[in-house]
């Protein structure tokens, strides 16, 4: 299984609302990366989970907040997030002996 | 920033022809990747290569790398119209993330 998955597809929340983005990979990868793009841009990496641990936070805003819950599971927490946030959230999976990171579909996030 | 810059921004060619786009960075690197994106879906990778790797092929791509001018290209011979995408570099260090370029839109005209 080559697959990354992540849920929902789209989301759609306004500045008071809490959510979560979730991803998903059985590739027995051990690092997992959200990246934020926006639109003709390329993704911006957001934080890196090695094992299981948070390895780099690229001075993300407290409003999203990161959880790995086991190995295989990546999950995005968001909180009180502003319009600017709006954006396509990519979620990958690496194995340090292989270099290539394996992307999942993304979530399109729009807050109103 | 550690991110690399992309040339041409957009690229269109018709069926058949072959499409070239360059990517230039600005720091020593482990390894150079190249990715395709659809739009508004996650990226695929494509090829990578080594810093201590001059050419490397896969299929119709050809990816050349030249670490003394920091810069590598990515040739896509007889395109498709399957192969309008966007196509980013992503250059990797010590540390295990990537650092990707600007990016080239591709449209290829049937």
């Amino acid at each position: 299984d080559t697959e990354v998955t992540q849920t929902p597809k789209h989301l759609v929340m306004g500045m008071t609302n809490k959510k979560s983005l979730k991803c998903e990979q059985h590739m027995g990868h051990r690092a997992m990366y959200w990246y934020k793009q926006k639109a003709k841009k390329p993704p911006e990496l957001m934080f890196v989970y090695s094992y299981e641990k948070l390895s780099i936070n690229e001075s993300v805003p407290s409003r999203f907040s990161p959880e790995c819950p086991n190995s295989s599971l990546l999950n995005l927490h968001l909180h009180a997030l502003q319009p600017e946030d709006s954006a396509l959230y990519l979620c990958a999976s690496g194995d340090y002996t292989v270099n290539e990171q394996y992307f999942g579909p993304g979530t399109r996030l729009t807050v109103t | 920033s550690q991110q690399g810059e992309e040339d041409p921004q957009a690229l269109s060619i018709q069926e058949g022809e072959n499409a070239t786009m360059n990517c230039s960075y600005k720091t020593s690197i482990n390894n150079l990747q190249w990715y395709r994106q659809n739009s508004g879906r996650g990226l695929v990778h494509l090829i990578l290569i080594r810093s201590n790797e001059r050419e490397k092929h896969s299929g119709r791509l050809r990816v050349t790398l030249d670490t003394s001018k920091k810069s590598s290209s990515l040739l896509i011979t007889a395109s498709r119209a399957a192969d309008t995408a966007s196509y980013f570099c992503a250059t990797k260090t010590g540390a295990n993330n990537l650092f990707f370029g600007t990016g080239t839109r591709l449209t290829v005209i049937p």
